[in-house]
């Protein structure tokens, strides 16, 4: 089956520090998904990644899939307090793949103020 | 408001009494999905469909009924729930093309 792994599976940081948890994947990827959990609620669609060496902005997010689509991360710049909660990634194998979508274990973020 | 509607948010039931999880979507979205989510092992899909009437296994089928009879709707059925089914569940549904899954916000159910 499809392996991928996240890493780390927690991060705490202070305040205003950055943070980047990586998605990493045994096999090429046609694309991938990034969503985020703050705690004790659901699952959230931030961004899809399709192309090889993509790298996509959002506020202080950049999302990044590598060269060889077998990799992606997620970098926040000075972290805030409303950043909390779990990042997962979703690889997707091929492209539309139906309903099937597998996610990674999760970075679970927490920032001390 | 475009949402994911999931029913009851919170259960509590004894093993072997058949349950029912509602989900419903106001999106006229093709896809739907649920999963379960336990502490150490992530979000695992139980089952999925893509259309009215068809549906497929996810990675953690066993122990788990979903039926499509209409695009709207995705209930979810238990029909001998057993404690290591307790767990917080969580239904999605996605438009056609690749995107992103939305989320209802989640039953927690416990089976004692």
């Amino acid at each position: 089956g499809q392996q991928v792994m996240q890493i780390p599976q927690y991060q705490h940081v202070q305040e205003g520090e950055d943070f980047t948890t990586y998605c990493n994947s045994s096999t090429t990827l046609s694309n991938i998904q990034w969503y985020k959990q703050r705690p004790g609620g659901h699952p959230v669609f931030l961004i899809q990644l399709v192309k090889s060496g993509e790298v996509k902005k959002q506020k202080r997010l950049t999302f990044q899939f590598g060269e060889a689509k077998k990799n992606s991360s997620l970098h926040i710049t000075a972290t805030q307090t409303t950043d909390v909660g779990t990042y997962f990634c979703a690889p997707r194998k091929v492209y539309n793949q139906g309903g099937k979508l597998i996610f990674g274990q999760g970075t679970e973020l927490s920032v001390k103020p | 408001e475009a949402q994911v509607t999931q029913n009851p948010r919170y259960l509590i039931t004894v093993t072997g009494k058949k349950l029912t999880v509602t989900c419903s979507q106001n999106m006229n979205h093709e896809y739907m999905s649920w999963y379960r989510q336990d502490p150490g092992l992530g979000l695992r899909q139980i089952y999925y469909s893509m259309n009215v009437e068809v549906t497929d296994k996810g990675d953690v089928p066993e122990g788990y009924k979903v039926s499509r009879k209409e695009k709207r709707n995705f209930p979810l059925i238990l029909e001998s729930p057993s404690p290591n089914q307790t767990s917080l569940y969580f239904c999605a549904s996605r438009t056609g093309g690749d995107y992103g899954y939305t989320f209802g916000s989640g039953t927690r159910l416990t089976v004692v």
